[in-house]
């Protein structure tokens, strides 16, 4: 069983809507990562939260909204998509250190952008 | 060049072959590698993670790493059709000198095993 879980599966909205996805870990880890990935390509990551703070956006839209709660759970609140956004959204964690960079997904949600 | 590269495939081997899988990478520093495994539909599954030159195994699946040639593969003995998947060679650079790695992965190679 994975222990990075992700709220919803599935979630289709409208362009004027706002939404937010879940991710929740269970392994202790101070590094989450949210990734968008499209049909036939390799995962492409979005934002980098270290010990609750924002490290890395990799130059996302703002339409995309990282929060970090606590360290066992990340949110990505959205507003204003474009049907271009639909994608798998995934999670994932890791640990800290130098040696240990290994990154667990959850299971991702499949957004549907209308 | 691509910073990672994989065979591109798709590759097709008969159920019980050796299936091969190629990565190449442009970072000297690297010191992490990983191999993910992502079933349609479904998120990616860390497989195999390797560190030091050599060859890693893990029950049917050897991770062999070569720094001076800079390429890490992937080999699956007896291969099953429960294999059938895209295989993603990952590779984390050190993002601004922090201590956590920004996985930058291959475009993947879909393996179909076949009975």
């Amino acid at each position: 069983d994975t222990e990075v879980t992700q709220t919803p599966k599935h979630l289709v909205m409208g362009m004027t809507n706002k939404k937010s996805l879940k991710c929740e870990q269970h392994m202790g880890h101070r590094a989450m990562y949210w990734y968008k990935q499209k049909a036939k390509k390799p995962p492409e990551l979005m934002f980098v939260y270290s010990y609750e703070k924002l490290s890395i956006n990799e130059s996302v839209p703002s339409r995309f909204s990282p929060e970090c709660p606590n360290s066992s759970l990340l949110n990505l609140h959205l507003h204003a998509l474009q049907p271009e956004d639909s994608a798998l959204y995934l999670c994932a964690s890791s640990q800290e250190k130098r040696e240990a960079y290994e990154q667990y997904f959850g299971p991702g949600t499949r957004l549907t952008v209308t | 060049q691509k910073e990672v590269e994989q065979n591109s495939g798709p590759l097709s081997v008969p159920e019980g072959a050796i299936a091969s899988l190629n990565c190449t990478y442009s970072d000297r520093v690297s010191q992490s590698f990983f191999w993910y495994r992502q079933y349609s539909g479904k998120s990616p599954e860390l497989i195999m993670s390797i560190y030091s030159n050599g060859d890693k195994e893990d029950g049917r699946f050897t991770a062999q790493l070569n720094k001076a040639s800079q390429y890490v593969s992937l080999l699956i003995r007896d291969s099953q059709p429960s294999d059938s998947a895209t295989y993603l060679c990952a590779v984390p650079s050190n993002a601004g000198g922090t201590s956590y790695g920004k996985l930058t992965f291959g475009q993947g190679t879909i393996l179909t095993v076949h009975p």
